[in-house]
């Protein structure tokens, strides 16, 4: 597509549940990235994808947290059994090559667990 | 570890005015170094970048220069207009294939009319 797509652009969940966020990258872009941007703390990376795999999952915060990249395009986020700390705005980038280009941003999925 | 330092914020400034946001990185190896905007309700936008040591990144009226001997990227604007109220990140990235963004705090700008 023209552009980074995230969906669903906002979730409400009560805790406990399980969610998954959705990340359409730009087409023919092999590098995609996940990211959460809490209120005062910045961009927080979460995951890299280079194609389906993930080379650099440093940034998971727990194991409740997992993603998956199938045919090199869509990305999935879910998190299980969120909790009240997981309130964020969730954002995917994608790029065609990685690091010194700098990437292009979806508009975000902003998750609120109540 | 590589990591980003922007001043604190938030930032408020009359129309016109000139604006300096300063940016500090620590890097192991040689960085690309970037300025992103986020406007509100929108998504982040690359705003400038600089790929090497001297290079001067510059868009909308906005310049910033790398610079090695201070690692530092402030990001410059010599008139600034309330349009560019908005929340401005700076960030490093290296190369490799194994490489990501990694990103400062942001500091929230606005400019009054």
């Amino acid at each position: 597509g023209a552009g980074v797509s995230q969906s669903p652009s906002n979730k409400v969940t009560e805790k406990g549940k399980d969610v998954e966020l959705r990340c359409d990258p730009i087409s023919g872009h092999t590098a995609l990235y996940w990211y959460r941007q809490s209120l005062g703390q910045g961009l927080e990376f979460l995951i890299y994808f280079q194609g389906n795999s993930a080379p650099d999952k440093s940034g998971l915060p727990s194991d409740r947290f997992s993603a998956e990249r199938t045919g090199g395009s869509v990305s999935t986020l879910t998190i299980q059994r969120t909790q009240q700390e997981d309130s964020a705005v969730y954002l995917c980038a994608s790029s065609f090559l990685p690091g010194e280009q700098g990437y292009t941003f979806g508009s975000g999925t902003r998750l609120t667990v109540v | 570890g590589d990591s980003v330092t922007q001043m604190e914020g938030p930032v408020t400034l009359s129309e016109e005015a000139f604006l300096t946001i300063n940016c500090t990185y620590t890097a192991t190896g040689y960085p690309s170094l970037f300025w992103y905007v986020q406007y509100p309700g929108e998504g982040l936008q690359l705003l400038l970048k600089a790929t090497k040591a001297d290079d001067k990144g510059s868009n909308k009226g906005f310049e910033a220069t790398y610079r090695k001997e201070t690692t530092s990227f402030h990001l410059e604007k010599g008139s600034v207009q309330v349009s560019d109220s908005a929340v401005y990140f700076c960030a490093l990235g290296l190369t490799g294939a194994n490489s990501k963004l990694t990103f400062g705090k942001g500091i929230t700008l606005s400019v009054r009319p």
